[in-house]
């Protein structure tokens, strides 16, 4: 059965103290995983399409990377405003319909402290 | 550029009521997704539009969940009758291209009394 799994499911950091996000998953013939930024009350705000294993992107102090069974989201020195939650999705062809499905993870909340 | 707008942003129904959600995706965006994001959850795919057809609904509850998108642009999800496990968030999404990645509406929070 296709999966995503997101670990830890709550961090707390200290302003400055580096760490990553863990996103794990198990479907056949990935398409594409995505990582978005959700703040409370709004809708998901994407930030990166990682398409193939040793692919990284970089945003301000975000940078993703994506290896064949998993992606991790790397915060450098983060800020009281990169608090959120962390949502990882993948992208996985529907195999009867020759379409493709989303599959999100349940997500990481993330409190950086001042 | 204009986002994803949604409307309404809150609705509070009794069980077995129906109700509508209205979405307008960005402009030019081909695919549109319909999400249910229960508390503490991710969201969950409900259905996908490119153009005005359907590509996926197959976690769609067909009993009592329906959607449509006329002519391409606006779409709206409908419940009829609602459950007590209805209540979630609404999350209507768009893209370019159904391999790129989604911009999200605020979304509506249903709660099913």
């Amino acid at each position: 059965e296709d999966q995503v799994t997101q670990s830890p499911e709550a961090l707390r950091l200290q302003e400055g103290e580096s760490s990553s996000l863990n996103c794990s998953y198990t479907v056949s013939g990935l398409r594409g995983l995505f990582w978005y930024r959700q703040d409370p009350g709004k809708g998901p705000e994407f930030l990166f399409t990682l398409y193939s294993a040793g692919e990284e992107k970089e945003k301000e102090r975000l940078k993703a990377t994506l290896t064949k069974k998993e992606s991790f989201l790397h915060i450098t020195a983060p800020k009281p405003e990169d608090s959120a939650t962390y949502l990882c999705a993948v992208q996985a062809p529907v195999a009867t319909s020759g379409t493709y499905k989303y599959i999100f993870g349940t997500g990481t909340r993330l409190k950086v402290l001042a | 550029e204009a986002g994803v707008a949604q409307s309404p942003r809150y609705k509070i129904i009794e069980k077995r009521q129906s109700v509508a959600f209205w979405c307008n995706p960005i402009s030019g965006h081909a695919t549109l997704y319909w999400y249910q994001q229960i508390l503490g959850q991710g969201p969950k795919l409900l259905i996908q539009f490119q153009n005005n057809g359907v590509v996926d609904d197959s976690q769609l509850p067909k009993d009592r969940f329906s959607a449509e998108r006329l002519k391409g642009v606006d779409s709206t999800l409908k419940i009829q009758p609602a459950k007590l496990e209805d209540s979630a968030v609404y999350l209507c999404a768009s893209s370019l291209d159904q391999a790129l990645g989604q911009f999200f509406g605020p979304g509506t929070r249903l709660t099913v009394l």
